[in-house]
């Protein structure tokens, strides 16, 4: 059965303190790992996919990346913009479902 | 990325009566659609998938009679929530992928349900 583990459940920062979110995953071959931002009362919006181990990708102040066993959401210098639920999850090789993680709720104070 | 929509975002029904949801993908044909049920402070779970012109494959502990999902055309999927009780207040969320060889699924607005 595949999982998904994200770390902190929350998180608060200052506006500027950068940091990570953690997802580690157990996974019968990995087709994808996605991370995905979620406002309250609003549906997941698509950030990144990860395909392989050392694959990295960025976006304005977010850049994801990817082990064999985690991946991590890395914030630079956030904005009280950034604060949201940020979710992760894996879709296996031969099925076309997701798997989600529980979410990192992140609040950053100006 | 692609966009899906959802409608509504908001409904409120009486307990007894059934409620339709609908997704649509607007700018992408979508061969496979999900829905998925969100709780309060919890993660989405995956209800059914649905694929245009066959019917729906429901997760485990899902029921089927209750929760009706059509995919009639290649950019609309609907929910049918029958006989609906308050238990079955909860924010509902339809995604669509872009292709079969697609992996990325977008996500709708959601729709909060509340069953009085």
């Amino acid at each position: 059965e595949d999982q998904v583990t994200q770390s902190p459940e929350a998180l608060r920062l200052q506006e500027g303190e950068s940091s990570s979110l953690n997802c580690s995953y157990t996974v019968s071959g990995l087709r994808g790992l996605f991370w995905y931002r979620q406002d309250p009362g609003k549906g997941p919006e698509f950030l990144f996919t990860l395909y392989s181990a050392g694959e990295e990708k960025e976006k304005e102040r977010l850049k994801a990346t990817l082990t064999k066993k985690e991946s991590f959401l890395h914030i630079t210098a956030p904005k009280p913009e950034d604060s949201a639920t940020y979710l992760c999850a894996v879709s296996r090789a031969g099925y076309s479902t997701l798997t989600f993680g529980k979410g990192t709720m992140l609040l950053v104070s100006p | 990325g692609a966009v899906v929509s959802q409608h509504p975002s908001r409904v409120i029904c009486k307990s007894g009566t059934s409620v339709k949801i609908e997704c649509r993908s607007l700018d992408f044909q979508a061969t496979t659609m999900f829905w998925y049920r969100q709780f309060p402070k919890k993660s989405l779970m995956l209800m059914a998938t649905s694929n245009e012109g066959s019917k729906a494959t429901y997760e485990q502990g899902v029921e089927k009679d209750k929760f009706l999902i059509n995919h009639a055309s290649l950019t609309l999927s609907t929910l049918t929530v029958t006989s609906a009780h308050p238990e079955d207040s909860s924010f509902y969320i339809c995604s669509a992928r872009v292709g079969p060889g697609n992996t990325e699924a977008f996500f709708g607005q959601g729709t909060r349900l509340t069953v009085v």
